[in-house]
């Protein structure tokens, strides 16, 4: 089945760590995004790329980062310089300029 | 900045009732416009999407959306809500430029419908 796949789904780290989290797509999408979702705040834009080892910097990268080395794979490093980042972590992909986001089922990182 | 108003919050109705999901959104460009719905554990999926063409577009559900250009407006719609539709509804402006596809969400509106 296509898709994306987001790895782990539920992840608790201790202050001051650094922490990768994965996103797999087999739908052969060009453009592929993270979103930070917080309760009332909605859907924030992190990091967005639209082609292999290309990526722009959303709405709230500070503390992330991120890189695409393959077509299907875009990781997100959320950094110990990220002040805020127990938060619920969506990744998407889309095929095309301007057309609609797929996205995956999440990532619960909580900091402790 | 590109932004999305949605107007309410939290929204509780009773099964059968009219529903009305504002949004509003400011950019001046050409847009695409969208709304997503996360049901409990699940994922987002898409609801329906506005690119161009009849501004009254439907959806699956029995969603509808209203695009109002002058209004920078794009509400959601359904005649008669059910249980199942208890959910979170997140409108969406694409604000990409210079080929880039950029979604800007609002910040969600919660739904709950009582039996």
């Amino acid at each position: 089945d296509g898709g994306i796949t987001q790895s782990p789904k539920y992840l608790f780290r201790k202050e001051g760590q650094n922490v990768t989290l994965s996103c797999e797509q087999n739908l052969n999408h060009d453009a592929m995004y993270w979103y930070r979702q917080d309760p009332g705040q909605g859907l924030r834009l992190i990091y967005y790329s639209q082609i292999v080892n290309d990526f722009q910097k959303g709405d709230i990268a500070e503390g992330y980062s991120v890189s695409r080395e393959k077509k299907e794979s875009f990781p997100l490093t959320v950094t110990s310089a990220q002040k805020n980042p127990t938060a619920f972590y969506l990744c998407a992909s889309s095929p095309a300029t301007r057309g609609e986001l797929f996205f995956g089922e999440g990532s619960r990182l909580t900091v402790l | 900045a590109q932004s999305v108003s949605q107007h309410n919050h939290h929204v509780i109705l009773s099964e059968a009732a009219s529903l009305e999901l504002g949004c509003n959104y400011s950019y001046g460009g050409t847009v695409n416009l969208f709304w997503y719905v996360q049901y409990p554990g699940q994922h987002l999926q898409l609801l329906l999407k506005y690119f161009s063409g009849d501004p009254l577009v439907k959806g699956i559900k029995g969603f509808e959306a209203e695009f109002i250009k002058s209004k920078f407006s794009f509400n959601l719609r359904k005649p008669s809500v059910q249980w199942s539709d208890t959910a979170e509804y997140f409108c969406a402006v694409n604000a990409g430029s210079g080929g880039y596809n950029k979604l800007i969400f609002g910040a969600g509106t919660r739904l709950a419908v009582h039996p």
